[in-house]
C-alpha cells in the first residue's frame, strides 16, 4: 500500500507570498492532519480534516488554512507568507474514525526569503 | 494545557547496550500513546502505539505505559547504529486528529 505523499517536497518563497501544499492519504484514510515544524518549536498541530470538515484546528493564525477533497486528499495554504513560516510542513493520514495513529507523509520543506 | 515533557537528550549508548527513553505528560486523560522515530531530515515514522498500562513488545522495542505515573518509556534493545535519531513521544487527543508531541530525544549509538 502507497504511503502519504505530499507535493512539493521543497519549496523557497519570498515574504508576502502565498503558498499551496498538497497531501495525498493512504489509500482508503479519510482523516488528514497537518503539523509544522520547527527546531524552537518541535511539532506543533495545525489542522485536522475527516470526509471535507475541519474538526479541529490548532493555535496558528487565520493565514493557515486547509481543505479536504471529497477523495481525501487535503490541501493547505499559508496566505502573506512570513520569516517565521520557514518550516517543514507534516501531513499525517489515519485510517478510520476513531482511530487516531497517525502515518507521515515525507513533507514539504517551505523556506521564505 | 496538555504538554509532553522529553529529556532533549543526547543520549549516548554504545553499540548492543538497551536505550532508554522517557516520557511524562500532564493530562490525567490521554488514552493513547505513540512513539515516533525521526532521522534527521527526514519525517516521523511510527514505532509503536500504547493504549493500556504495561508494556508493549515489538521487535527490539519495548514501550511502557504507567498512567496513574503519568509517564510512558521506550527501551531500544540490542542498539544498532542505525537507531541513531531523534524519538519523539505523542500522545493523542482521541479521534480529533491532534497529536500533542513532545520535543523528542536525541538518541546516538556509538559502534
Amino acid at each position: 500500500k502507497a504511503g502519504v505523499t505530499q507535493t512539493p517536497r521543497y519549496l523557497i518563497k519570498t515574504r508576502g507570498q502565498q503558498v499551496t501544499l498538497s497531501c495525498s492519504p493512504i489509500s482508503g484514510h479519510r482523516s488528514v492532519s497537518w503539523y509544522q515544524q520547527t527546531p524552537g518549536q518541535g511539532l506543533q498541530f495545525l489542522f485536522e480534516y475527516f470526509s471535507e470538515t475541519q474538526r479541529n484546528k490548532g493555535n496558528f493564525p487565520g493565514r493557515f488554512s486547509g481543505r479536504q477533497f471529497s477523495n481525501s486528499r487535503s490541501e493547505m495554504n499559508v496566505s502573506t507568507l512570513e520569516l517565521g513560516d520557514s518550516a517543514l510542513y507534516l501531513c499525517a493520514s489515519s485510517g478510520l474514525a476513531g482511530e487516531d495513529t497517525q502515518y507521515f507523509g515525507p513533507g514539504t520543506r517551505l523556506t521564505v526569503l | 494545557q496538555k504538554e509532553v515533557e522529553q529529556n532533549s537528550g543526547p543520549l549516548s549508548v554504545p553499540e548492543g547496550a538497551i536505550a532508554s527513553l522517557n516520557c511524562t505528560y500532564s493530562d490525567r486523560v490521554s488514552q493513547s500513546f505513540f512513539w515516533y522515530r525521526q532521522y534527521s531530515g527526514k519525517s516521523p515514522e511510527l514505532i509503536m502505539s500504547i493504549y493500556s498500562n504495561g508494556d508493549k513488545e515489538d521487535g527490539r522495542f519495548t514501550a511502557q505505559l504507567n498512567k496513574a505515573s503519568q509517564y510512558v518509556s521506550l527501551l531500544i534493545r540490542d542498539s544498532q547504529p542505525s537507531d541513531s535519531a531523534t524519538y519523539l513521544c505523542a500522545l493523542g487527543e482521541g479521534s480529533q486528529g491532534n497529536l500533542i508531541f513532545g520535543k523528542g530525544t536525541k538518541l546516538s549509538v556509538k559502534p
